[in-house]
């Protein structure tokens, strides 16, 4: 059973606009979400996170959106560059489970010169 | 300040065999967690060390073990490979445990069973 969702495989998007990556969860129990970058042949890169005290966190290009009603968080991206192009994952977790997260299946965003 | 270093990075070997994978994490970082990745899925816990104990396992067979020594170095180990075990192992680093925290990967071992 999949507890954590990103139900767009793919997304491209013009270099200089905003890309929106969502994510959703079923679990309510999870209180903490993080995103992370991933290129081929390398492991995944942290990008940002957000505990559910909060319903938005911001580093530099990257903010991310929580949504606990609708279970549902997104990563924004602005202004999107072609570096950027890689496939993203969104994690979640809670008290009750330590360090195990809970990833998504990813999004592949391609950024267009 | 080094990242998570894995080793090997590559790795062939054929059903039935055993294979031992290793993890070093920051320095600093007693929590090290193991993940699994193939085509089409996104990462599956493995287990949590964190000062020489497992504080946490996924839902995987018991051929899937590992432990952690006292420099927070870790291993996994798979006994009896199976086709299906064909996978990207990563490794994740993390300052503390008992709570979720920013979890830092290694390049990931690439292990494929024949």
């Amino acid at each position: 059973d999949q507890q954590v969702k990103q139900n767009s495989p793919s997304l491209s998007v013009q270099e200089g606009r905003i890309s929106i990556l969502n994510c959703d969860y079923t679990n309510s129990m999870f209180d903490y979400f993080l995103w992370y970058k991933k290129y081929p042949a390398e492991g995944p890169t942290f990008l940002i996170s957000i505990s559910s005290i909060k319903d938005k966190n911001e580093d530099g290009r990257f903010t991310v959106f929580l949504n606990k009603s609708a279970k549902h968080l997104s990563l924004h991206i602005v202004p999107s560059q072609p570096g950027d192009s890689a496939v993203y994952f969104c994690a979640a977790s809670g008290v009750l489970f330590g360090n195990q997260f809970y990833f998504g299946t990813g999004t592949s965003l391609t950024v267009i010169p | 300040k080094a990242g998570v270093t894995q080793t090997p990075r590559y790795l062939i070997k054929t059903r039935g065999q055993q294979v031992t994978l290793s993890c070093s994490p920051i320095s600093g970082h007693r929590s090290v967690s193991w993940y699994q990745q193939t085509p089409g899925q996104g990462l599956q816990f493995l287990f949590e060390y964190f000062s020489e104990t497992q504080r946490n396992k996924g839902n995987f067979p018991g051929r899937f073990s590992g432990r952690q020594f006292s420099n927070s170095r870790s291993e996994m180990n798979v006994s009896t490979l199976e086709l299906g075990d064909s996978a990207l192992y990563l490794c994740a680093s993390s300052l503390r445990a008992g709570e979720p925290h920013e979890q830092f990967f290694g390049p990931g071992t690439r292990l494929t069973v024949l």
